[in-house]
This record gives structure tokens, C-alpha cells and sequence, in this order.
């Protein structure tokens, strides 16, 4: 079992539609990484977060240490917003990023 | 302009061939790491560099070599390429390992016959 979860795998919404997409660890962590990958891309960063939430954008990102869950979400979704988004966690104690599989986003006009 | 930067893109290769990807960051930063990524199986890291010299294993280590000789540098290196190494390579940079937001090069996708 993959220490860190996302779903949906796959996510098909219409433009202007709000997006969640959820990431789920099982051991305590000390940040995770909201990560973007277009296709054929390179990989962005959006966010990393320890506690709270963050916005940048139309982008919202929350973690909630207690339930080790962090949410990424889309407001007024666009096509260009169509990728696939990753979650990674830092373990505590640890030096490695352990990476939940991916959802892949697609936005249609 | 800070960025990572990761040759080369494309590479194809034979079985045995030893070959370097380079990886170079100019944003002074001390943490920096090797991913590969393969359909199905997501990002996993190889190896990962704390600071000059200092090199660790990550997840799937076998078969691969760093080294860490300068802070800007960190090439991975294949001694003796095999084919289940076909794979898109991804450098990244953070300027601390556990704070710091991650900075990732453009891949490598390596083919290995």
C-alpha cells in the first residue's frame, strides 16, 4: 500500500467547474508538495504546506495534519488547467519524498 | 533567471553504455535530488544530496551512481545502462531539504536497447 494516496486517478470537468482533488497519508510528515505536470512537461511546483492552507491564484491548497489529508482546489476551472497534479510527502525523519500516483485533470471548454 | 537545468532531454542508448544526465541548479541551494518516473509507478527518487558530498540513497538506488563535488552540480550517473532503466529522469532543487519549496529541471527521457 502507497503511503500517500490521491483521488480521484482521473478527473473530466467542464470549464468553470470547482475542483478537488485529495491526497491521503498514513505516517506523520513534515510537508507536502502539491506538484503540476502538463503533458509532455517538466514539473511545477504549487505548493508546499505544513499546516493551514495556501492560495495562489485560482489555486487553493489545505492540509489537515490531525486527519493527514491535504486538498488542491480549482475555482473557475480552465482547459489550461488540464495536467496531472501530484502530491508528495515529507516524511518526518526521514530525508525522502514519497509520491501519490497522480490525478490526472482534464478540463473541457 | 533561477532555474534547474538538466541534460540532456533525449537520449538514446545501448545496454552497457555507461552515460552521465547532468543536472546543475544556480540558486545556491543545499538539497537537491534524482526522480525517475514510469507509468503506473509514479515518481520515485534515487538518490538525493544534502550538500556537498553528502549523498543518500532513496527508493530505488541499484544501478545508479552521484556524486556531489561542487553545490551547483549533481550529475547521475549510469555505469552500465540496462533497458528496465528507460525512464523519464527528473533533477530537482530545494534551498533546504525539509522547508523549501522543490524546483525541478525539464527530464531527461533516457531509451536503453
Amino acid at each position: 500500500k502507497n503511503e500517500v494516496e490521491q483521488s480521484p486517478q482521473n478527473l473530466t470537468a467542464q470549464e468553470g467547474e470547482f475542483i478537488t482533488i485529495n491526497c491521503s497519508y498514513s505516517v506523520g510528515i513534515s510537508a507536502l508538495h502539491w506538484l503540476q505536470q502538463h503533458p509532455g512537461g517538466g514539473i511545477v511546483s504549487l505548493f508546499m504546506l505544513s499546516s493551514g492552507k495556501k492560495k495562489h491564484g485560482r489555486l487553493i491548497a489545505t492540509i489537515n495534519i490531525q486527519e493527514k489529508h491535504s486538498s488542491l482546489h480549482i475555482t473557475a476551472s480552465h482547459p489550461r488547467d488540464s495536467a496531472v497534479y501530484i502530491c508528495a510527502s515529507k516524511l518526518q525523519g526521514a530525508q525522502k519524498l514519497v509520491f501519490g500516483q497522480g490525478t490526472r485533470l482534464t478540463i473541457n471548454p | 533567471e533561477a532555474q534547474v537545468t538538466q541534460n540532456p532531454r533525449y537520449l538514446i542508448t545501448v545496454t552497457g553504455k555507461k552515460l552521465t544526465v547532468t543536472c546543475s541548479q544556480n540558486m545556491n541551494h543545499e538539497y537537491m535530488s534524482w526522480y525517475r518516473q514510469d507509468p503506473g509507478l509514479g515518481l520515485r527518487q534515487i538518490y538525493y544530496s544534502m550538500n556537498v558530498e553528502v549523498t543518500d540513497k532513496g527508493d530505488v538506488p541499484e544501478g545508479y551512481k552521484v556524486s556531489r563535488k561542487e553545490k551547483r552540480n549533481f550529475p547521475l550517473i549510469l555505469e552500465s545502462p540496462s533497458p528496465n532503466q528507460t525512464s523519464l529522469y527528473f533533477c530537482a532543487s530545494s534551498l533546504y531539504r525539509d522547508i523549501s519549496p522543490l524546483h525541478f529541471g525539464n527530464g531527461t527521457r533516457l531509451t536503453v536497447t
